[in-house]
Formats: structure tokens, sequence, C-alpha cells
């Protein structure tokens, strides 16, 4: 159980163009998600946690114009790169808990590689 | 405020050595403590936890142990296996019911054969 999913599992866009990724929880209802960013040989950072039907919260140095966030129901929530550029290429990791868990359920990524 | 302070990598082992990765953190109160392994191209899994001091957390021939006294949580294994080459993150998340996961930066393990 508690099995959550990325889509795409990778994608490359061009300089200047929006992308979309998604994350949903399979089998539970996720009333929190959270997004990170891992950097090449580094350890995740978090980008912004979001709750159900509410604003994300976004940590400090993120730029939330840029990583749009959208949590719209209990198994789904998009991060949006807009005009993104060669520095947002990244992997991007979501992961999700449920209402009286403390624990973090992870998605298996996305490569964002921008040209 | 919290962080993890694990061993710098790649450690490289032989086939069938003994794994000590060692993993010290600070936080406040009774932090719960997690080893996440990540294999190459994919997102993290969860490996092994402990909620309490002195708990220990175990999976796949892993182990670790909840040491409040010295604020570790070093993770181990009796005898590796190729497949167990991965990166492993230590973490925690801070008691007070924020799910927010703290992170070290990881270590990487290469088992040749």
């Amino acid at each position: 159980g508690a099995v959550v999913s990325q889509h795409p599992s990778w994608v490359i866009c061009k300089s200047g163009t929006s992308v979309k990724i998604e994350c949903r929880s399979l089998d539970f209802q996720a009333t929190t998600m959270f997004w990170y960013r891992q950097f090449p040989k580094q350890s995740l950072m978090l980008m912004a946690t979001s709750n159900e039907g509410s604003k994300a919260t976004y940590e400090q140095g993120v730029e939330k114009d840029k990583f749009l966030i959208n949590h719209a129901s209990l198994t789904l929530s998009t991060l949006t790169v807009t005009s993104a550029h060669p520095e947002d290429s990244s992997f991007y990791i979501c992961s999700a808990s449920f209402l009286g868990s403390y624990e973090q359920y992870f998605g298996p990524g996305t490569r964002l590689t921008v040209t | 405020g919290d962080s993890v302070t694990q061993m710098e990598g790649p450690v490289t082992l032989s086939e069938e050595a003994f794994l000590t990765i060692n993993c010290t953190y600070t936080a406040t109160g009774y932090p719960s403590l997690f080893w996440y392994v990540q294999y190459p191209g994919e997102g993290l899994q969860l490996l092994l936890k402990a909620t309490k001091a002195d708990d220990k957390g175990s999976n796949k021939g892993f182990e670790a142990t909840y040491r409040k006294e010295t604020t570790s949580f070093h993770l181990e294994k009796g005898s590796v296996q190729v497949s167990d080459s991965a990166v492993y993150f230590c973490a925690l998340i801070a008691s007070g019911g924020y799910q927010k996961v703290t992170f070290g930066t990881g270590t990487k393990l290469q088992v040749i054969p």
C-alpha cells in the first residue's frame, strides 16, 4: 500500500516553455503532498508543501511564480515549471502523506531537462 | 534547526563485506529517524525507521538502532550484495507533528563482486 506515482518519468522541453509534472497517490488520500528537487549527487531539497484545497507553502528561496503547485484533490498534486530555463534541469520528486501519519511516501521522480 | 550528518561517500565494498554508514542528527525532542535508499534513476524507498530511543529498525538485512545518548542512527548490514549498490539517505522528522523531513546528504554505496 501507500503507492505514489509521478508522470512523466522524464521530460525534455525547450527553454521558455512550461512543463507540468503530476504526482498521484494511488491507494490512499493524500492530505499533504511535498515537492522536492534533487541536484546531481546531492540530497533532496524541499521546495514546497501543499495541503489539499489550499495554497502551497514554499520554502525560502523557492520562486512561487516559477514553480506553481496545485493540490486540487486528495489524490493529485501538480508542479508546473513556468518559463523553464536550463538551470531548472533537475530531478523532481514528490511525496505524500495522509492524515494522522508522519510518514511520507515518495514517488519515483521526474527528470526534467531544459534545452 | 534540525540537521542530519552522514559520512561522505562513496563507499566501495566487496561483496559479503560488512557495511556501516554513520549518521548523527541534531534535533529537539524525540524525532523519528529513517533510512531511505535510492537506486540509480529512481525515487526514494523507505528502508527502515525507528520512532523512539533504543528502537531498532530492520529490513532486508539492514539494521539501525536509535541512540538518543549519542544522537546516532548508524546503518549496518552484515553481508552486502552487489544489488545493494545505491545511495542511502539518513533522515528525520522532528517531534511536534509537522511532517517535514530533514535529509542527510546521502552516501553512495558501491559493492563490487
